[in-house]
């Protein structure tokens, strides 16, 4: 079974400072990992992905993130937080042993960026 | 063009009157989904078409009815809605690979419904 464990409801953090979102996963298979971003009342925009390629990630908006088959995670990261990374965040697992694209999200992550 | 857009942006409808929302992707991509998503919350999948045809229904109340007239199209019909229905609705599509190494899902900006 998969799931997704987002370890902060919220984030707070200043302008400039880095940013760490923290995201624990289950899966049966090995895992598709996403991050994606949420602005108020706007959809969903993919942030990046992890498909078995490289472990360390890159973004659109100098987002990263890790995957650690060890620990089970996929912390995201930025090196310094501008005013508009405000916003929820959701990690997501896919099941790639479905064809059916059904996703498997986490509780999501608002940051907040203080100026 | 990879943007899925989706119509009305807002919608206000009483618990006795019949609407429709309405998404559109011209990615050619062949699996289209909707969710219902509540403040705070991350979106519920409600349904997902594969081919034109439904593939998952999430246990959804009979008053929301899903179509799709075609690869590029899907439509939720609603009527007699309860005002606990009202949320974000998400439209969002993706690539079906059969054997696929993931399933990277392109989301739409959502109509936000009020049920009175």
């Amino acid at each position: 079974a998969q799931s997704v464990t987002q370890l902060d409801s919220h984030v707070s953090v200043s302008e400039g400072t880095p940013v760490l979102l923290r995201c624990n996963y289950s899966s049966s298979y090995s895992p598709s990992l996403f991050w994606y971003v949420q602005h108020p009342n706007k959809g969903l925009q993919l942030l990046l992905k992890y498909t078995s390629a490289a472990t360390l990630v890159k973004g659109i908006n100098g987002f990263e993130a890790e995957f650690k088959k060890s620990e089970t995670s996929f912390h995201l990261t930025k090196p310094s937080a501008h005013m508009s990374d405000a916003a929820e965040y959701f990690c997501v697992v896919a099941d790639r042993g479905s064809t059916l694209g059904r996703l498997y999200f986490g509780r999501g992550t608002q940051l907040t960026v203080w100026p | 063009d990879t943007e899925v857009t989706q119509t009305p942006k807002h919608l206000v409808m009483g618990m006795t009157n019949k609407k429709s929302l309405k998404c559109e992707q011209h990615m050619g991509h062949r699996a289209m989904y909707w969710y219902k998503q509540k403040a705070k919350k991350p979106p519920e999948l409600m349904f997902v078409y594969s081919y034109e045809k439904l593939s998952i229904n999430e246990s959804v109340p009979s008053r929301f009815s899903p179509e799709c007239p075609n690869s590029s199209l899907l439509n939720l019909h609603l009527h007699a809605l309860q005002p606990e229905d009202s949320a974000l609705y998400l439209c969002a599509s993706s690539q079906e690979r059969r054997g696929s190494s993931y399933n990277e899902q392109f989301f739409g900006p959502g109509t936000r419904l009020t049920v009175l």
